[in-house]
């Protein structure tokens, strides 16, 4: 069985940049969530995906945006890139109100 | 949205001692998950309990939904249990995860 993997691992953009963060789900799971966990705080819901449609998000600028696959693999793109964008992205799998399992995310540095 | 307050947000533990950490929820939740983060970030599952008793080794963890708390035991303390135990809480099967601010916890040789 694989688990989640992220690509890449790290990453360093500069302000107005945009990038994509890419995430393959677990086998057999078909809901994608991403994160994202600045330096000593806990991970803030950025938003979720199920059969390839947005079905939840939180309180994040449209600036992030995300697509699933019909394989349940993911990307999120962030836009015009601010310094505070700064952190860790995690994504994580589950199948529908199951446990969520994590990738080890990509760590993304704004110069 | 749910508030989630995990403590103590700091402890230190002598390599071989018992904690216990504690995280509270502050609405009904049909999932909850501990999740211990290492030191190099990675995430990894400990238990899914929405409710009930579970353990694994030596960790077991205690949800009691209807008084919206949840306890996560660890004993016999190890150096490599150390780094931040988060708890994270959703209402239901189409909303979002609200994750606690997490313990950090440090144990020494």
């Amino acid at each position: 069985e694989t688990g989640v993997t992220q690509s890449p691992t790290h990453l360093i953009k500069t302000r107005g940049q945009q990038v994509t963060l890419r995430c393959s789900s677990q086998s057999g799971h078909n809901t994608v969530s991403w994160y994202q966990q600045a330096l000593g705080q806990g991970p803030q819901f950025i938003f979720q995906y199920y059969r390839e449609e947005e079905n939840g998000r939180g309180n994040f600028p449209p600036r992030f945006s995300g697509l699933q696959f019909p394989n349940y693999s993911s990307e999120l793109n962030v836009n015009a890139l601010e310094l505070d964008d700064s952190a860790l992205y995690l994504c994580a799998s589950s199948l529908t109100g199951g446990p969520q399992h994590f990738g080890d995310g990509t760590r993304l540095s704004i110069l | 949205g749910i508030q989630v307050e995990q403590s103590p947000p700091d402890l230190i533990l002598q390599e071989g001692a018992n904690s216990t950490l504690r995280c509270n929820f502050s609405d009904s939740v049909n999932n909850l998950q501990w999740f211990h983060q290492n030191p190099w970030g990675q995430l990894i599952n400990l238990f899914y309990i929405p409710s009930g008793t579970k353990q694994n080794g030596r960790l077991s963890a205690t949800t009691v939904a209807t008084e919206r708390y949840s306890l996560l035991y660890i004993s016999s303390s190890q150096t490599t249990d150390s780094g931040v135990y988060f708890c994270a809480v959703r209402r239901d099967d189409f909303n979002k995860f609200y994750f606690g601010s997490g313990t950090k916890l440090n144990v020494k040789p």
